[in-house]
């Protein structure tokens, strides 16, 4: 069984541009959630899918942040424009249905904004 | 508010048993306790959970006091592929995994 995996694994961008993180989850997870590693800080959560409905987006720093799942499979987030401060390691996770169930996490995407 | 509270750092000798203790002490009767590991910059690993009744399975041990206050997770032969960041996690089962708190961890440094 694949697990969850992140691509691409690193990015460098000007600021302002625009970049697009994609996740695909374990096949069969319903939930798929984003997390942020700020550098020097803890994971912090940005979002949470059900399927292709965001259940939770409390997380999103702002509105230059837009996820995506369509279909329910695999999930973009793409951050226009990006800003310096948005340097950091983007993960996703995703988990069954079920509440005693584990997430499992994926590699992560480092972005750096120069 | 942290739910749990874990030792900023510990070393462990190649080969040896490592405990990393976590408290827990406000922990509800639902709440499950959870272990994961971040080695470098790779992303959080699952490890092992539990309710009350302590677990094992290929990667470690679960030891969870009867009040279910604090736990032990217990990596039994640890090599230096050990070393990473362990993070203590109370979920309840309801709770989305989205609410869950990392917290600062343990860092776990295995010497030869």
């Amino acid at each position: 069984e694949a697990g969850v995996t992140q691509f691409p694994s690193h990015s460098v961008i000007e600021k302002g541009q625009t970049v697009t993180l994609r996740c695909d989850p374990i096949s069969g997870h319903d939930n798929l959630y984003w997390y942020r590693r700020v550098m020097g800080k803890e994971i912090k959560f940005l979002l949470h899918f059900v399927k292709e409905s965001k259940q939770d987006e409390s997380g999103m720093p702002n509105n230059r942040f837009l996820a995506e799942r369509t279909g329910g499979t695999y999930s973009t987030l793409k951050v226009q424009p990006a800003e310096l401060e948005d340097s950091g390691v983007y993960f996703c996770a995703s988990s069954r249905r079920g509440g005693n169930t584990e997430a499992f996490f994926g590699q992560g995407t480092r972005l750096t904004v120069v | 508010d942290a739910k749990t509270t874990q030792p900023p750092s510990m070393d462990c000798a190649e080969g040896r048993a490592a405990n990393l203790p976590c408290n827990h002490s406000t922990i509800s009767g639902n709440e499950y306790v959870y272990w994961y590991r971040q080695i470098h910059s790779q992303g959080p690993q699952y490890i092992i959970h539990g309710l009350k009744n302590n677990e094992t399975n290929e990667m470690a041990s679960l030891i969870i006091t009867e009040d279910r206050k604090s736990s032990t997770l217990i990596l039994p032969h640890a090599t230096l592929r050990d070393t990473a960041v362990y993070y203590c996690i109370v979920r309840s089962p309801t709770d989305s995994w989205g609410k869950l708190q990392f917290g600062a961890g343990t860092q776990v440094v295995v010497t030869p």
